[in-house]
């Protein structure tokens, strides 16, 4: 199992953002997957989920509203789209999935890309 | 929204030691609970889901224990490669997933 984050980077107050989680070593629509985030020195926080068909999508009030995350099966891969950024949105943001028997526990991280919000 | 209260913030001890966390849930989430291990420039790696079990290639030191509303992770001796910091994270009441604030297991 490999996920791949990328497209973080630097960008402005209210500017926006696309990461992308490209997965691969399973079966990417079996499985919801998830997006964390972790500030500086700070702990994990749930962002977004999906279903593994997509078609059901779930958000922390936090990023309600500005983010979208969405799936494409064709490319196996997981996105997150950021808008309306704030300085609070700076972390480093993991893509994240279970396993048989873990539900909403998760066993498979990326290794993250860090989104700083700066002016 | 369930909120997971970790203690002690840290935890200092010497390798060999027997390490004990406590996450304490503000409603019941049966045990629906797991712990994972974070160290430095890492992502989160999961060491026991349901309270109790443990995930795939942990070793036997790493157990976890409790239901509904207080949960114990304990390392029955510290191994150098374990110093790091421990999260506990809920299921059960979802959305949102919530995490405990962590707890940091230094070198003594």
């Amino acid at each position: 199992v490999q996920l791949l984050e990328s497209g973080g980077g630097l960008v402005q107050p209210g500017g926006s953002l696309r990461l992308s989680c490209a997965a691969s070593g399973f079966t990417f629509t079996s499985y919801v997957m998830t997006w964390f985030r972790q500030a500086p020195g700070k702990g994990v926080e749930w962002v977004s989920a999906i279903g593994n068909a997509g078609g059901s999508t779930f958000y922390a009030d936090s990023v309600r509203g500005r983010f979208t995350i969405s799936r494409d099966t064709s490319k196996n891969t997981l996105y997150l789209q950021m808008t309306s950024l704030r300085a609070d949105d700076t972390a480093v943001y993991y893509c994240a999935k279970g396993g048989p028997g873990l539900d909403m526990f998760f066993n498979d991280w990326g290794q993250g890309t860090l989104v700083s919000v700066s002016s | 929204e369930v909120v997971l209260t970790q203690s002690p913030a840290t935890l200092s001890l010497s390798p060999g030691e027997r390490a004990t966390l406590s996450c304490r849930a503000s409603q019941n989430v049966s045990n629906y609970l797991a712990w994972y291990q974070q160290k430095p420039g890492q992502a989160p790696r999961l060491l026991i889901y349901d309270a109790s079990n443990r995930a795939t290639g942990i070793p036997a030191r790493f157990s976890g224990s409790g239901s509904g509303t207080d949960f114990t992770l304990s390392i029955s001796s510290l191994e150098p490669e374990d110093f790091a910091v421990y999260f506990c994270q809920q299921r059960l009441n979802w959305p949102p997933l919530t995490f405990g604030g962590g707890t940091k297991v230094e070198i003594k």
